[in-house]
């Protein structure tokens, strides 16, 4: 059956460190895969969009990586804040013929200590 | 730009009554999606509407809930009867490019937490 797969344990870092969030799917065969943040009471916000194509993604503090054949992509947020507290989720369209929709994961809490 | 509005943010029920939920996406977006999150899940696509057409209900329980998108403007998802599974936030999102395509971008609205008791 198809999974997408994050850590439920929430990550717990310090302030100026690297986060790195992780999304392994199985049976799957994406079209691309997108970042979204999401805070308490609110909706989810997009971050970034990486392609099945590209290896790589860059935004500011943020750095997407994709790689097809592990199966996974790696969420990098350097020099975290406090404000970076959220949960982040990680979402998979499909590129095969099933259905045209975004399919989330469940969503990896990170809580940035100061 | 105003972001997309729902309402009402709360709602308790009890279970075998009916609720509505409300939406108004940004404006000029076509494509609008009706979402489930329960605690500690991510988003469960229930509906997808380009315009006034549904692009896919696959994961809609049809026997309880429904959804309209009359004049491809707004939106109201209802559920009736409501069931105790029923406990989640409804989120409502909006996308001026058709579903599925690989530029899309979802705007997502805050919400309507449902407590079903």
């Amino acid at each position: 059956s198809q999974k997408i797969e994050q850590n439920s344990e929430a990550l717990n870092i310090q302030e100026g460190k690297t986060a790195t969030l992780t999304c392994n799917y199985t049976n799957y065969s994406p079209a691309y895969l997108q970042w979204y943040r999401q805070d308490p009471g609110r909706g989810p916000v997009f971050l970034l969009l990486i392609r099945e194509n590209e290896k790589e993604k860059r935004k500011e503090r943020l750095k997407v990586t994709f790689d097809t054949t592990l199966k996974q992509s790696l969420f990098h947020i350097t020099a975290s804040q406090p404000a970076d507290s959220a949960t982040y989720l990680c979402a998979l369209l499909r590129g095969d013929t099933g259905r045209r929709a975004l399919t989330f994961g469940s969503g990896t809490r990170l809580q940035v200590q100061p | 730009e105003a972001g997309v509005a729902q309402s009402p943010r709360y709602k308790i029920i009890e279970k075998r009554q009916s609720v509505a939920f409300w939406c108004n996406p940004i404006s000029g977006h076509a494509t609008l999606y009706w979402y489930q999150q329960i605690l500690g899940q991510g988003p469960k696509l229930l509906i997808q509407f380009q315009n006034n057409g549904v692009v896919d209900d696959s994961q809609l329980p049809k026997d309880r809930f429904s959804a309209e998108r009359l004049k491809g403007v707004d939106s109201t998802l209802k559920i009736q009867p409501a069931k105790l599974e029923d406990s989640a936030v409804y989120l409502c999102a909006s996308s001026s490019q058709s579903p599925g395509t690989l530029q899309e971008t979802q705007y997502f609205g805050p919400g309507t937490r449902l407590l079903v008791l």
